[in-house]
């Protein structure tokens, strides 16, 4: 079993809807939790950064974690054409430990 | 503020060729990581940087060396580039614990070896 697991997609989806990405992982360790977007042809930017479970919000965007079922989430409400990207999850045990990157999910977004 | 700059952007190589990724960060991190991304594959970790003359093996380090003789750079060396090593290669940076609270990447590097 891998140890982060996410659907490359594509998924898409028109503009205006709320999307939901997902990543599930098998390390029950993992304590720190991120998203990162990707436009094409550029370097992964940090999109959420949330600690243990619950829920953080930022703008349009929302941050899930369940670590009883070893889940994370990403909302987008509103969707709009330039969040069309690849969205990484990532994940770590603690802050001295390396980032361990899922492979990311490619978002449309349709006009 | 350029946060983290790769140079070149794009590069082909024939095979056994030599040839060096340069990173350069200005944001005074102290930790520096140089990823690989294949379709498919995800982010792969090669090497990674804790300090100014340190340098530790990642993932997927064979084929590939490193050197960080200055704090704000970090560079990526392929002694005899093959075919499989075609990827784009990211670098990233950010700062020691208990600060760092993600990695900073650049644009990446595009090189294929034919």
């Amino acid at each position: 079993q891998k140890e982060v697991e996410q659907d490359p997609g594509p998924l898409s989806v028109p503009e205006g809807a709320i999307v939901s990405l997902n990543c599930t992982y098998s390390n029950s360790a993992f304590q720190y939790f991120m998203w990162y977007r990707q436009y094409s042809r550029k370097g992964p930017e940090l999109l959420m950064y949330t600690y243990s479970s619950g829920n953080k919000e930022d703008g349009r965007f929302t941050a899930q974690v369940d670590k009883s079922s070893k889940y994370i989430s990403l909302f987008i409400r509103d969707s709009q054409p330039s969040d069309s990207a690849t969205y990484l999850c990532a994940m770590r045990v603690n802050r001295d430990d390396k980032i361990i990157f899922g492979k990311g999910t490619r978002l449309h977004i349709l006009p | 503020n350029a946060g983290v700059t790769q140079t070149p952007k794009f590069r082909v190589l024939k095979t056994g060729q030599s040839m060096t990724l340069l990173c350069a960060q200005d944001m005074n991190h102290e930790y520096m990581y140089w990823y690989r991304q294949d379709p498919g594959m995800g982010l792969r970790l090669i090497h990674y940087s804790v300090g100014e003359g340190t340098t530790a093996k990642g993932e997927v380090p064979d084929g590939y060396n490193v050197s960080r003789l200055k704090k704000q750079n970090f560079l990526l060396g392929l002694e005899s580039a093959a075919p499989s090593q075609t990827s784009v290669y990211f670098c990233a940076s950010s700062y020691p614990p208990p600060f760092n609270y993600g990695y900073t990447f650049g644009s990446g590097t595009r090189l294929t070896v034919v």
